[in-house]
């Protein structure tokens, strides 16, 4: 079926440090979307990018979205503690189902 | 705006019963999707309902079952528990589905003994 995967699976990095997670579907995706979970929280939407190419910034994290609608990547320069939590990326397969890859813990430390 | 809530917060169940989880979307969104999320699974996908029908299914037993109503609020129910059930339970809504932004709510923690 279709599948939405996602490297690292864990991503220890030392504060100050930059850092790539990425997302990589086997079929073309319509747009990606990426959220961020906080430990205890619940997942919390950050951005959804939808043309061939694109590339996103919010302040230190940069969103792409490969030439052929297959992948992403989300890069972090300068890590905070507040990076700390679970990045996912999702893409929508059908109207009403979006599949979610399994998503990278960030570690930060001090 | 008011976000999404669910309701209860937290639950405790024993293996055979049945539980109910409760989804109340942001006003205006039709669309209402739900996910368990167990440790180092990730969000798996379980339905989707948008405007009282579930237009999408997961891969989950005929145990799992939902629906909504016509104020865009939802349901879902698990009958004779597992062990394995014991999760984080989450619903998003959003205006139209997939292809749009999605709300989460604080979900559920459901625990099974």
């Amino acid at each position: 079926g279709q599948q939405v995967m996602q490297i690292p699976q864990y991503q220890h990095v030392q504060e100050g440090e930059d850092f790539t997670t990425y997302c990589n579907s086997s079929t073309t995706l319509s747009n990606i979307q990426w959220y961020k979970q906080r430990p205890g929280g619940h997942p919390v939407f950050l951005i959804q990018l939808v043309k061939s190419g694109e590339v996103k910034k919010q302040k230190r994290l940069t969103f792409q979205f490969g030439e052929a609608k297959k992948n992403s990547s989300l890069h972090i320069t300068a890590t905070q503690t507040t990076d700390v939590g679970t990045y996912f990326c999702a893409g929508p397969i059908l109207w009403g189902k979006l599949q979610f890859g399994a998503g990278t813990q960030v570690v930060v430390t001090p | 705006k008011a976000g999404v809530t669910q309701t209860p917060r937290y639950l405790i169940k024993t293996r055979g019963q049945q539980v109910t989880l409760s989804c109340s979307p942001i006003s205006g969104h039709r669309s209402v999707s739900w996910y368990q999320q167990t440790p180092g699974q990730g969000l798996q996908f379980l339905f989707e309902y948008f405007s009282e029908t579930q237009r999408n299914k997961g891969n989950f037993p005929g145990r799992f079952s939902g629906r909504q109503f016509s104020n865009s609020r939802s349901e879902m129910n698990v009958s004779t528990l597992e062990l394995g059930d014991s999760a984080l339970y989450l619903c998003a809504s959003s205006f139209a589905g997939a292809k749009d932004e999605q709300y989460f709510g604080p979900g559920t923690r459901l625990t099974v003994t």
